[in-house]
């Protein structure tokens, strides 16, 4: 069974950094690209990166391009997800996904963890 | 700015069979924009329904349908009930390895 499990959030300050994580199980880590998605309070989803199976290629949304860095260990399963320079507007419940089809490449989220919140407050 | 464009809202009758779409400001939507579709409830994950325009996901009943429709990707559910009633969401590939999700449509079974 593929289960997706989110670590890291919690309450951080404007311009502050935050590192996510999300642990993959049930299915060969590499084999697939993951993606983040969030969610704000009240407000639709939002992609927000994605990182190829073997790490090579990453690409980001408008909204965290230059403040965001995603990165993964395939030897540990994992994911990650960097925000830096925090904004009021980076609240939200920040997923991990993972893509249906192997490959390295992202043809679309099918697999969710439960979601992890990320609250940018003084 | 590339837009994925979904109806705010829509109504359906117990029963009855409802078409939500999902389409592109800059252009049509075709297989090549692997249209995703996912159903969430307040206070949960998303579920994801369709991918790859049209493939069930586990679990899903083959009432969720998928397609393309004109230029938009489209998911119909037929014999709504009332435990369809979600926010249902379209996830498109844009290129440059870049994917927008719609807005999202509200769906109310009544």
């Amino acid at each position: 069974e593929v289960q997706l499990l989110e670590a890291g959030g919690g309450l951080v300050q404007p311009g502050r950094s935050l590192r996510l994580s999300c642990a993959g199980s049930g299915f060969i880590f590499s084999d697939y690209a993951m993606t983040w998605v969030r969610q704000g309070p009240g407000k639709g989803l939002e992609w927000v990166s994605v990182i190829s199976g073997n790490g090579d290629s990453t690409f980001y949304a408008d909204s965290v391009k230059g403040r965001c860095m995603i990165s993964r260990d395939n030897s540990k399963n994992t994911m990650y997800l960097q925000l830096n320079s925090l904004r009021a507007e980076d609240t939200a419940v920040y997923y991990c996904t993972r893509d249906w089809q192997s490959g390295g490449s992202s043809y679309g989220s099918v697999y969710w963890g439960q979601g992890i919140l990320v609250t940018v407050s003084s | 700015q590339t837009v994925v464009t979904q109806e705010p809202s829509f109504s359906v009758s117990p029963g009855g069979t409802v078409t939500l779409t999902c389409g592109l400001n800059s252009g049509s939507v075709s297989t090549n924009e692997y249209p995703t579709w996912y159903q969430q409830t307040p206070g949960q994950a998303p579920r994801t329904l369709l991918y790859n325009t049209n493939i069930r996901s586990s679990g899903v009943p083959d009432r969720f349908s998928g397609s393309i429709l004109g230029n938009k990707a489209a998911l119909t559910i037929t014999g709504a009930q009332a435990d369809d009633e979600s926010d249902y969401y379209c996830l498109l590939y844009v290129g440059s390895g870049i994917w927008v999700f719609g807005g999202g449509t509200k769906l109310t079974v009544l």
